[in-house]
């Protein structure tokens, strides 16, 4: 069974940094792309960024790119979001996902950012 | 970018039965390989959104076939043949055809009348 868990949510201040971790499990991490999608309270469903096998194409999304970095490390089944210069409307939920095509999603961890 | 515009934005339905929801892109989404990517997803309250169709028509494992996806070019319908309680929540779109970036629907919220 796919199994995706995020980690590293908080509450931080207008330009600061923090760095989500995605745990995956029971699937073959290094052969699957993954993603991160985010979701504003009460709002709809927006890709972030994604990356391949290899970690070596990254896309982001126009709003982060620049500040956020998406990275892996296929030795310990996990994926990355690095967040720097964070604003008020990065506040969200954000999700791990499988796949370019988003066939499974984590439970997500909720970014706020505030002061 | 590709924009995707559903409708309606909400969708009050009687138990049992149908409902339809529509999704229409700004471009083909007919890729070059020839495949279509467009994907329907489900949030139910309160969980993490579940891919229900992938590339137009294909339902994902454990999705029941009262789920159906069609379409082709710039126009994408998902059908609910017979909606039951567990059906309601938002109901999302996404192509991946003109990537990055993948962009979604606005969303369709399914309630019970």
């Amino acid at each position: 069974e796919v199994q995706l868990v995020e980690s590293g949510g908080d509450l931080v201040q207008p330009g600061g940094s923090l760095r989500l971790s995605c745990a995956a499990s029971g699937f073959t991490f290094s052969r699957s792309w993954m993603s991160w999608v985010r979701q504003a309270p009460g709002k709809g469903l927006e890709w972030v960024a994604n990356i391949n096998q290899a970690g070596s194409e990254k896309y982001y999304v126009d709003s982060v790119r620049g500040r956020f970095t998406i990275s892996r490390d296929n030795a310990k089944n996990s994926l990355y979001l690095q967040m720097n210069s964070l604003r008020v409307d990065d506040t969200a939920v954000y999700y791990c996902a499988k796949g370019r095509g988003l066939d499974n999603w984590g439970q997500g961890t909720l970014v706020t950012v505030s002061s | 970018d590709a924009v995707m515009t559903q409708s309606p934005l909400s969708l009050p339905v009687t138990l049992g039965q149908p409902a339809s929801i529509s999704c229409r892109s700004s471009q083909s989404l007919v890729s070059s390989d020839g495949n279509t990517y467009l994907n329907w997803f489900q949030q139910r309250p309160g969980q993490s959104p579940r891919r229900l169709i992938y590339e137009v028509s294909n339902r994902d494992s454990g999705v029941p076939d009262r789920f159906s996806g069609s379409g082709s070019g710039t126009d994408f319908t998902l059908k609910i043949s017979r909606v039951e309680a567990e059906d309601v929540g938002v109901y999302y779109c996404m192509q991946g055809t003109h990537s990055p970036p993948w962009t979604f629907g606005q969303g369709t919220r399914v309630d019970i009348k």
